[in-house]
């Protein structure tokens, strides 16, 4: 089946710093990736939709200059967390989609981010 | 907008007992309805999804759920659960490009 992977799989970082967490479609072409994140038992909250070679499509309330989106090839797509706090500490789960369905849509196993 | 409704948070269930998560939607039509298992260290995978037809979907692991549009539910059952089952739940329902999802219900399972 399709494999999509993330990298890290979890970051501690520092206030202030930032950090970048890749997502990656191993198997097959990613038309379409998304970003969300997680609280602690909590569902999972879309943040944006990249399409590759296009600016990110961000949800309401995400500040685009605090994650910024790069899917800068069909089996890649990066989220940067720019001067991190830890407010922004979650799980971040990213997903890519090979066809235009909504169930083509495969997911990532999450990067836990942890700012100290 | 649509949204999804998971009204159970935990449920501990006794390992070969049979098994119904709860999932109401909230939409104007009939949406397209999935459910997704997420473990530890895991990425969410799907256990079977319905978009129009039957009204019971069997999916994967011995997993089905019923779509009753009177009721806007899609509730997932087993008939006789495994230890390998725990693991959090999450409805979702898909509108054009997205998924929604629900809160998640965490599934225990007693020896």
């Amino acid at each position: 089946g399709a494999v999509v992977s993330q990298h890290p799989s979890w970051v501690i970082c520092k206030s202030g710093t930032s950090v970048k967490i890749e997502c990656r479609s191993l198997d097959f072409q990613a038309t379409t990736m998304f970003w969300y994140r997680q609280f602690p038992k909590q569902s999972l909250m879309l943040m944006a939709t990249s399409n590759e070679g296009s600016k990110a499509t961000y949800e309401q309330g995400v500040e685009k200059d605090k994650f910024l989106i790069n899917h800068a090839s069909l089996t890649l797509s990066t989220l940067t967390v720019t001067s991190a706090h830890p407010e922004d500490s979650s799980f971040y789960i990213c997903s890519a989609r090979w066809g235009l369905s909504v169930d083509e849509q495969y997911f990532g196993p999450g990067t836990r981010l942890t700012v100290t | 907008a649509q949204s999804v409704t998971q009204p159970d948070i935990h449920i501990t269930v006794s390992e070969g007992a049979s098994l119904e998560l709860r999932c109401n939607y909230s939409y104007g039509a009939t949406p397209y309805l999935f459910w997704y298992v997420q473990s530890p260290g895991q990425g969410l995978q799907l256990l079977l999804k319905y978009f129009s037809g039957d009204t019971l979907v069997q999916g994967i692991k011995g997993f089905e759920a019923e779509f009753k549009r009177s009721q806007s539910s899609f509730n997932l059952r087993k008939p006789s659960v495994h230890w390998s089952d725990a693991a959090e739940y999450f409805c979702a329902v898909g509108v054009g490009n997205m998924l929604t999802f629900g809160g998640g219900t965490r599934l225990m399972v007693k020896p």
